[in-house]
This record gives structure tokens, C-alpha cells and sequence, in this order.
């Protein structure tokens, strides 16, 4: 079974520009999350993406957006990029979260952004 | 709000002595407790939870943690650590709406 999978692995900007990250979630799981991890500093939740819908979002300013796709993929993008949005984005993915928090999050590697 | 704290950014540990490390949380209602441990260059991996039930809780690669509710704390212990085990670790809770938070991350370094 594939694991969660996340594209592309690398990615360097310029400030000012627009990314694009993408996250092909387990088959079967519906639900997709997205988070941050900045250079020496903990997970901070972006997005949360169930059955093509947000769910949830964590406090991030707009330019943060992302959807979810009938397949149940997502992309997360980033416009405006700032300095200090260079982090690795982590992709995860669990059975449907509505009803329950106690699903296992799986994790993809991650795409790590480069803001020059 | 939730909020998970792991108080120790390090914890060193000798290859072959026992190890923890130390998370404690704030969950409205009932908490659904995690760890993950992630390697360089890599995604989190899942080691274990509790939902319910006992308060000792067994997972992957030998690690084992305990609930304790009158204290807040889901402490991760292994009985003898393995410099494999080096690694950043992260303690994570939630509840029924399924809002997963996760504490800022432990480093742990187990030396030969």
C-alpha cells in the first residue's frame, strides 16, 4: 500500500511569488491535513480538509489556502511567499475525522520550501 | 484551546539505560493522546496512543507510555535505549472534534 505521498520534494522561491504543494493522501482516507514546521520549531497546524471541504484551519493569514479534490488529494498554496514561510509542509492523512479524533494521522515526508 | 507541552527541548540518555520523555497536555473532555517520532529529512511516524482503557499504553520499537490523568501527563518510556532511538520526538493530543495539537518536540540523544 502507498503511503502518503507529497510533491514536490524540494522547492525554491523568490519573495513575492506563489507555491504550490501537493499531497496524494492513503487510498481509502478522506481526510487530509496540512501543517508547518519551521526550522527548529514545532507542528503548527494549517488546514484540516475532509470530503472536499474544510474543515478547520489553524491561524494563518489567507494567503495560506488550499482544497481538497474529488480523489481526495489536496494542494496547499502559498501566496505572497515571505521569508519566513521557508519550512518543510508536512501532508497527513486519516480516515474519515468527523465522528472522532483517536484516527491516526499518517504522515508524508514532506515538501520543503525555500523562500529567497 | 488545546495545548500540548513537552518541557524539555533534549534529553540525553546512554545506550542501555532507561529513557523518558516528558509530555503533559490541556484537553477539554476526554483526550486522545499520541506520540510520533520523526527521523532527519522524514515525516512523523506513529509510535503510539490512548484513547481509553488501560493507562499504560505499549507501541512500535519498544516504547511504552503512560496516561495519568490527575496529572495532565502522557510520558513516552523505553526500559533500555538504543542510539537508533535518537530522534526528535512529539507528543500530540485531541478530542472527539479531532483537532490534532502538537507540543514544540523533544530531541532525543542516545549516546554509545
Amino acid at each position: 500500500e502507498a503511503g502518503v505521498t507529497q510533491s514536490p520534494t524540494h522547492l525554491i522561491k523568490t519573495r513575492g511569488q506563489q507555491a504550490t504543494l501537493r499531497c496524494s493522501p492513503i487510498s481509502g482516507h478522506t481526510s487530509v491535513y496540512w501543517y508547518q514546521q519551521a526550522l527548529g520549531l514545532g507542528l503548527q497546524f494549517l488546514l484540516w480538509y475532509d470530503e472536499g471541504e474544510e474543515r478547520n484551519r489553524g491561524n494563518f493569514p489567507p494567503r495560506f489556502s488550499g482544497r481538497q479534490f474529488p480523489n481526495y488529494s489536496s494542494e496547499l498554496n502559498v501566496n505572497a511567499l515571505e521569508l519566513e514561510d521557508s519550512a518543510l509542509y508536512l501532508c497527513a492523512s486519516s480516515l474519515a475525522g468527523l465522528s472522532s479524533g483517536a484516527n491516526v494521522l499518517t504522515f508524508g515526508a514532506g515538501s520543503r520550501l525555500t523562500v529567497l | 484551546a488545546q495545548s500540548v507541552a513537552q518541557p524539555e527541548d533534549q534529553v540525553n540518555v546512554a545506550e542501555g539505560n532507561p529513557l523518558t520523555v516528558k509530555c503533559t497536555y490541556s484537553v477539554s473532555g476526554n483526550p486522545y493522546l499520541f506520540w510520533y517520532v520523526q527521523y532527519p529529512n522524514r515525516g512523523l511516524q506513529f509510535l503510539l496512543k490512548y484513547i481509553t482503557g488501560d493507562n499504560l499504553v505499549k507501541g512500535s520499537y519498544g516504547f511504552e507510555a503512560e496516561f495519568n490523568k490527575s496529572q495532565t501527563s502522557f510520558h513516552l518510556k523505553k526500559p533500555s535505549a538504543l542510539v537508533s532511538d535518537s530522534a526528535l520526538y512529539f507528543c500530540a493530543a485531541s478530542n472527539a472534534g479531532n483537532m490534532l495539537t502538537f507540543g514544540g518536540g523533544t530531541r532525543l540523544m542516545v549516546k554509545p
